[in-house]
Formats: C-alpha cells, structure tokens, sequence
C-alpha cells in the first residue's frame, strides 16, 4: 500500500503567486516526521522543510510553510511569493519511528514557475 | 563538512559486469539510505543501516543487488551481474538521528548497456 501520496504530478504557478502542492500519508505510528524535497534539474535533493507529528504548529522555513492537517493525514506544502528558481520536483516523504524508521518518498509533484 | 559524498558520480558499464557504488556518509551520521530513482517507479528505497548494520533490505529488488556498511565512514551498493534495466540515479542519504531529515549525496548515475 502507498504510504505516501501526491496526486499532482505537475502543477503551474505564476511568479509571485503562492502554490500549494499536496501531499496525504498513511501509518498506524504515533510518533512520525514529515519532510519536503526539492529537486531541481541539475537533480541534488534538497532538504526544504520538516513537520514532527506531535508539534502543534505548523512548520515555517521562509517562504515554505506545511500546513499539518493530522486528522486528514494531510501535509501540503506551500510556497508563498513563487520564483523561478522554485521550478523542480518536489516530494513528500515520511519517517515512522516506531515498528521502523524508513524514509520513504511520494512520486513527486513537478512544478513549474512562469512569468 | 563536505556533506555526504559519493563516488562514482557517471558510471557507464556493460551488461554482465560487476558495478561498485560508494558513499561516505556525514561523520556521526547513525543512519544511511541507499535509493534507486528512475522515472518510471520513482525514488525507491533499497536498503538502510543503523550504526553500520543493516536494518531493512526489503527494497532491494534481486539478488543481483548487495550492500555492505564495513564501518561508520564507508558504505558500498554492489550490483552483480548489472543489467540494462538497473540504470537509474542511485542516492545515497544519511541522518543523524531516528525522525530527522536524511541529507543525500549528489548521486550516482548508472548506465548500463
């Protein structure tokens, strides 16, 4: 079964607006993290921000914020004030802690910036 | 730190040889993953250690396939004999901690023909 689902595989955003990009999970773990990716086309992955299950507010990083919905299992990103340099796949993964401690990832969800 | 390093960064091989990828993780990194990306099944994890033993090698698809954590500073992923279809990026990743965020090398690219 997928753990991690994001069914967008593409989205477009134009410069300056903010996009939300979607991501849903599944475990029976209490105790999780969330994390979002970025990789651009010269292909490094690149840590953007992490949500642990039990903090109670959103997670900010500039212009990244999660907005953490626990009951829906949700964990979207949004970027806010879009550049072109936001232009990459991004993916979702998680981290159970308890029975395990993959990281796993979702497909990714290409994003595409334009003026 | 010089982050997490990965050698070869192209590798071009032919069907039926023995590939060697390497990856040296951050020091005092407990954690290291290694992944396939290609884009057809996406980022897959292969396997993971934790303080140099392997933990889950669930994802590693056939017996072709081996890797070895000999200490903290040294992981290889070992295909044997390769074939066209295991060309993909291969990532290697490590974290410091259970929960945190895996910092990935820059890859390694495998072509097989």
């Amino acid at each position: 079964a997928q753990k991690i689902t994001q069914t967008q595989p593409g989205m477009f955003v134009q410069e300056k607006e903010a996009v939300t990009l979607d991501c849903t999970y599944d475990t029976s773990d209490q105790s999780y993290g969330l994390f979002w990716y970025k990789q651009p086309s010269s292909g490094e992955m690149i840590f953007l921000i992490y949500q642990g299950s039990y903090d109670e507010q959103n997670a900010t990083e500039g212009r990244y914020s999660l907005n953490f919905q626990k009951a829906r299992k949700s964990a979207n990103l949004v970027i806010s004030a879009s550049q072109l340099g936001d232009s990459a796949m991004y993916f979702c993964a998680m981290r159970e802690r308890e029975n395990t401690d993959k990281l796993i990832f979702g497909t990714g969800t290409r994003l595409q910036v334009f003026p | 730190d010089a982050g997490v390093i990965q050698s070869p960064r192209h590798e071009v091989t032919e069907m039926g040889q023995e590939v060697t990828l390497r990856c040296k993780p951050i020091s005092g990194h407990d954690y290291l993953f290694w992944y396939r990306q290609t884009m057809m099944r996406g980022l897959e994890l292969l396997i993971y250690f934790n303080n140099n033993v392997p933990i889950d090698d669930s994802g590693m698809p056939e017996d072709r396939f081996s890797a070895k954590m000999p200490n903290a500073s040294f992981s290889t992923l070992k295909i044997q004999p390769s074939e066209p279809r295991d060309s993909a990026v291969y990532f290697c990743a490590s974290s410091p901690d259970r929960g945190i965020e895996a910092f990935f090398g820059q890859g390694t690219r495998l072509t097989v023909v």
